[in-house]
């Protein structure tokens, strides 16, 4: 069964700083990448899908990258901001289309 | 807007009855997911359904049932068989699984509490 591992757990910068998130699996056969941001009590938020195929994907500050011969995923923030701060979550899927999930790396933006 | 309406956002429950959870979703999507979300332990798949009334269960689906009567809905009910059914419900949904490269989209949750 995919095993989905994100570390580390929780992790505090300050304002400005750029960061890397880190997100491997088990299984190297997906066909997709996630990564979602859960706010305290909220649903997720799809910020960025990374196909199979592809490499990276980019949203304005946010870069995901995809490396499926070493089973790992990196989702980096350039130039945080408060409002950044969040649960990241990435999750996978496998043939089955059913989605594996981490268990998320909290990020607190120190102003 | 396009997008997955959950309800109620806070539900109480005493012990022994059974809570229905609404998802309904516009995004025309074929498939639909139930997820319960616990401190710790990441994101738990409860039930899945990939077309209207047909449905599979996921790795914690004793205790919960789920209806796919129409395609926009896909309702969950925590019954009294359920031990520890105190958690945050998370619904989802994705395009054509066919493709097996839809994006997931979530919605809002619903914090369900016994008392």
């Amino acid at each position: 069964k995919q095993e989905v591992t994100q570390i580390p757990a929780a992790l505090s910068v300050p304002e400005g700083e750029n960061l890397v998130l880190n997100c491997s699996f088990t299984d190297s056969a997906i066909y997709n990448l996630q990564w979602f941001r859960q706010d305290p009590g909220k649903g997720l938020t799809s910020l960025l899908l990374i196909q199979s195929s592809q490499r990276e994907q980019t949203s304005g500050r946010l870069n995901a990258s995809l490396d499926k011969s070493s089973g790992r995923s990196t989702l980096y923030i350039a130039a945080s901001q408060p409002g950044d701060s969040a649960t990241y979550l990435c999750a996978v899927t496998n043939t089955g289309n059913q989605f594996y999930f981490g268990t998320g790396t909290s990020l607190t933006v120190i102003p | 807007d396009g997008g997955i309406t959950q309800s109620p956002k806070y539900l109480f429950r005493k012990e022994g009855q059974n809570v229905t959870l609404s998802c309904e979703q516009n995004l025309n999507h074929d498939a639909m997911y139930w997820y319960r979300q616990d401190p710790g332990q990441g994101l738990r798949l409860i039930y899945y359904s990939q077309i209207v009334n047909d449905f599979q269960k996921g790795d914690i689906a004793e205790g919960y049932s789920v209806s796919r009567e129409k395609k926009e809905s896909f309702p969950l009910t925590v019954t009294s068989a359920q031990k520890n059914p105190t958690a945050f419900y998370l619904c989802a949904s994705s395009i054509d699984v066919r493709q097996r490269t839809g994006e997931l989209f979530f919605g809002e949750g619903s914090r369900l509490t016994v008392l």
